[in-house]
């Protein structure tokens, strides 16, 4: 069975810029979530879908969004970036509300 | 508010030895789960071992156990016979089960293997 994918692995973009993470979950795994990661921090809990629907939500700016398609298949966007908002952002699946939690390999942002 | 909270930002360990690493929580919940999870230099991160609360005995997977101490909000990791692909860094996290669902993690701890 194949793992979380996570695309882009690496991505450089510019102050004032968007930018758009993807993330497909495992199959027959309906919720997914989104962590970001940076040095110090640990992981920050973005926000969480379940069957198309966001069910939790972090404490992030409306700059921070996400989505959540049929196929259970997760996009998130962040638009106009700023340096801080340089990290590794993890994605995560699980079958339902009390399973273990399967990441992806990440997608690194970096912000100049 | 749930909190997850790990003291040891490093540790080290002689390969072939036992280490443990702490972890304690807050919560006022009474039924959820408990996880341990590893982060290797691939960045991935890989579930370790699961405990949920109302199981009295702890769980054990290979060469890594944990000591759940319900009442203490204690959940430490003790990895046995330590080897250099344990060489990671460690997350302890909390799941409750009724409210939210939300995961919480702690700040992870870096674990180094010494050969």
């Amino acid at each position: 069975k194949a793992g979380v994918t996570q695309t882009p692995r690496y991505l450089i973009k510019t102050r004032g810029q968007q930018v758009t993470l993807s993330c497909s979950p495992i199959s027959g795994h309906r919720s997914v979530s989104w962590y970001q990661q940076t040095p110090g921090q640990g992981l920050q809990f973005l926000f969480e879908y379940f069957s198309e629907t966001q069910r939790n939500k972090g404490n992030f700016p409306g700059r921070f969004s996400g989505r959540q398609f049929s196929n259970s298949r997760s996009e998130m966007n962040v638009s106009t970036l700023e340096l801080g908002d340089s990290a590794l952002y993890l994605c995560a699946s699980s079958r339902d509300q009390v399973s273990p939690l399967h990441f992806g390999n990440g997608t690194r942002l970096t912000v100049t | 508010a749930q909190t997850v909270t790990q003291s040891q930002p490093e540790m080290s360990v002689q390969e072939a030895e036992t280490v443990t690493l702490s972890c304690t929580y807050d919560t006022s919940e009474s039924d959820y789960y408990l996880f341990w999870y590893k982060q290797p230099p691939s960045r991935q991160m890989i579930l370790v071992i699961r405990q949920e609360a109302y199981k009295q005995q702890n769980a054990t997977e290979n060469r890594f156990s944990v000591n759940f101490q319900k009442a203490a909000k204690s959940f430490s990791l003790k990895i046995s016979d330590s080897q250099l692909g344990d060489a990671a860094m460690y997350f302890c996290a909390y799941r409750a089960i009724r409210t939210g669902n939300q995961f919480y993690f702690g700040t992870g701890t870096s674990l180094t293997v010494i050969p």
